[in-house]
């Protein structure tokens, strides 16, 4: 399966500023890659589908303003938290979909605090 | 929508037991997959099941896929603490563009 790096894995910031999360396919060039936000004990929340070349689709709810999806590269998508708020902590993971079965290799997770 | 009901939410029970979680939905998926999470990391991938009435085998735990592939069942055999985690499964509908339906997930404690 991919193997797939996050960057950073946690990360402390004020309130009103913006983060950058990345999401790298290490070893699989992934022309898609999803973006999932889990809270504590809970399961996985699909936020928003990245598409290399083109825009992000987003799931009902997610704001597309607040939460921006750059997938420049073949291996590279970015998920940036903007005027981040104490409610946008949370665990934010990033997936590349495998060839064949639709399984999904996920990143080990950011951790993001807004204080 | 598609929808995967997982049971039990929470499971707490001591080593050398055994264990079964379930999933069910009213959808027929193309495949499903069982994920394990510790805390603090990503979900790593079990197992992929594609065939109705499929069993996978992966040490102690059995995985079935139900003969319609509407359910699915995971079932830990002499839980040790190791498996302490939270297991996930999630479906694949072939429209779906490479996106999962995750069921709400089951929180394993196994104590020594």
């Amino acid at each position: 399966g991919a193997v797939v790096s996050q960057h950073p894995s946690w990360v402390i910031c004020k309130s009103g500023t913006s983060v950058k999360i990345e999401c790298r396919s290490l070893d699989f060039q992934a022309t898609t890659m999803f973006w999932y936000r889990q809270f504590p004990k809970q399961s996985l929340m699909l936020m928003a589908t990245s598409n290399e070349g083109s825009k992000a689709t987003y799931e009902q709810g997610v704001e597309k303003d607040k939460f921006l999806i750059n997938h420049a590269s073949l291996t590279l998508s970015t998920l940036t938290v903007t005027s981040a708020h104490p409610e946008d902590s949370s665990f934010y993971i990033c997936s590349v979909p495998g060839v064949g079965n639709y399984e999904q290799y996920f990143g080990p997770g950011t951790r993001l605090t807004v204080t | 929508t598609q929808l995967l009901e997982q049971s039990p939410q929470f499971l707490s029970i001591q080593e050398g037991e055994n264990l079964t979680v379930y999933c069910n939905s009213s959808s027929v998926f193309s495949s499903l997959q069982w994920y394990r999470q510790e805390p603090g990391e990503g979900p790593v991938l079990l197992v992929t099941v594609v065939t109705g009435g499929e069993v996978k085998k992966l040490k102690r735990l059995t995985f079935q896929f139900g003969d319609a592939r509407k359910d699915s069942s995971l079932h830990i055999t002499a839980a040790q603490p190791g498996d302490t985690g939270l297991y996930l499964c999630a479906g694949a509908i072939q429209t779906s563009y490479g996106k999962l339906t995750f069921g709400q997930g089951t929180i394993l404690t196994v104590h020594p």
